[in-house]
């Protein structure tokens, strides 16, 4: 069993819309929790870096969270535009890193 | 994709051919990695090299060989061994191996053998 689950696999949304994208985990012990952005055919991009004490982390229309109790994040998307269509990753780091399966995102006009 | 470059983008191999994979970086990065990504998959480590001329085998090493004999460049070989070679494969470096550190990744290769 993967030690970091994301839900949901795939999701789409109307331009102008939020959404959350969740992760979960089972890692330990935890040192930190990344989201990562990947248009389809290139490498990922990190969106945000999350601390065992940080429970939010905003980069611009991107805000995560973290709860580091029920080994949880989430990725909330607002107002989303066409160019976020892509595949949302998570990462958690304990004694190693390991990744999600990503959640891939389309959004439509 | 931060100062990192897979060649080719697209690579096409017949079955029982040995292929290499180019990754550059020119970000004075001392780490270096090889990730295979699969459909509906998390990103699995192949190799990571921590320093010139030392490299580790990763997660899934079996069929693949590396070599670091550059501080800017890390190929990987994927050799007739590895049973199902056809993958998205990503280079990736960071500043220190250290799980602190970002890892910035580069464009990818898509290998298919057939």
């Amino acid at each position: 069993k993967n030690q970091v689950e994301q839900s949901p696999q795939s999701l789409i949304i109307l331009e102008g819309k939020n959404c959350t994208l969740q992760c979960n985990y089972t890692v330990s012990p935890f040192s930190n929790l990344r989201w990562y952005k990947q248009d389809t055919g290139r490498g990922p991009v990190s969106l945000t870096i999350m601390t065992f004490s940080e429970n939010t982390k905003s980069n611009g229309r991107y805000t995560a969270t973290l709860d580091a109790d029920t080994k949880q994040s989430s990725l909330h998307i607002t107002a989303s535009q066409l160019s976020d269509s892509a595949s949302y990753i998570c990462v958690v780091s304990g004694d190693d890193m390991r990744f999600g399966a990503g959640t891939r995102l389309t959004v439509k006009p | 994709d931060g100062g990192i470059t897979q060649s080719p983008k697209y690579l096409f191999r017949k079955e029982g051919q040995n292929v290499t994979l180019s990754c550059e970086q020119n970000l004075n990065h001392d780490a270096m990695y090889w990730y295979r990504q699969d459909p509906g998959q998390g990103l699995r480590l192949i190799y990571y090299s921590q320093i010139v001329n030392d490299f580790q085998k990763g997660d899934i090493a079996e069929g693949y060989s590396v070599s670091r004999e550059k501080k800017e460049s890390f190929p990987l070989t994927v050799t007739s061994a590895q049973k199902n070679p056809t993958a998205f494969y990503l280079c990736a470096s960071s500043i220190d191996r250290g799980l602190t550190y970002e890892q910035y990744f580069g464009p990818g290769t898509r290998l298919t053998v057939t």
